[in-house]
């Protein structure tokens, strides 16, 4: 069946710090990648996605590689900010319901 | 436009007592989702319903579990005798299926279930 694996978190990083969130799937067939997140007090909502190979999701400053050849998508950002503290969640779809990682909680220091 | 909406938004019920939650989605999507989000478990796919087809149930973790979907819009999601180990927060999804691959779902806020 389908999974999904992400990085043991939680993860603590000062503003302006580089930020890497490794995440890789198992899967039948040819799955959509996406990332999650969940702020604090808030409902899930989509951060970005890819559909095939090769494709880079980005929002917010936020990016990742759909790579078939390594079944990874990991998640990166150049200077995180105090605002990005939340819940990331990893997942994969291959025409309907979604499977999720575990979720890595990121708090960022001023 | 109007979000994802559950109601109620916290739920607690003694072990034993059937819960009904409902989710409104947003207007005009045709596929609807229930998922659990508990500590132990992480994020857990329920069930899926798109249009008029047969749901996706493979995810529903008991017959205790069932869901609904009355006229294509609102559903709702009943746990009959209930479990402390049913305690969780449910959410509701809906997408606007374009096609197999390229759909976003929209998530609910949510309700907290909690079985003392």
């Amino acid at each position: 069946g389908n999974s999904v694996t992400q990085m043991e978190g939680p993860v603590t990083l000062s503003e302006e710090a580089f930020l890497t969130i490794n995440c890789t799937y198992t899967a039948t067939g040819y799955p959509s990648l996406f990332w999650y997140v969940q702020y604090p007090g808030e409902g899930l909502q989509l951060l970005l996605k890819a559909t095939k190979a090769d494709d880079k999701g980005s929002n917010k400053g936020f990016e990742a590689t759909y790579r078939k050849e390594t079944t990874s998508f990991h998640l990166e950002k150049g200077s995180v900010q105090v605002s990005d503290s939340a819940v990331y969640f990893c997942a994969l779809s291959d025409g309907g319901k979604l499977t999720f990682g575990k979720g890595i909680t990121l708090s960022v220091r001023p | 436009g109007a979000g994802v909406s559950q109601s109620p938004s916290n739920k607690v019920t003694e072990k034993g007592k059937d819960v009904e939650l409902r989710c409104d989605p947003i207007s005009g999507h045709t596929a609807l989702y229930w998922y659990r989000q508990s500590l132990g478990q992480g994020l857990e796919f329920l069930i899926y319903f798109q249009g008029n087809s047969a749901p996706d149930k493979s995810g529903l973790p008991s017959d205790r579990f069932s869901a609904e979907r009355t006229g294509g819009s609102v559903s709702t999601l009943t746990i009959q005798r209930t479990q402390q180990e049913d305690s969780a927060v449910y959410l509701c999804a809906s997408s606007l299926k374009v096609s197999d691959f390229s759909y976003e779902q929209y998530f609910g806020p949510g309700t907290r279930l909690t079985v003392t």
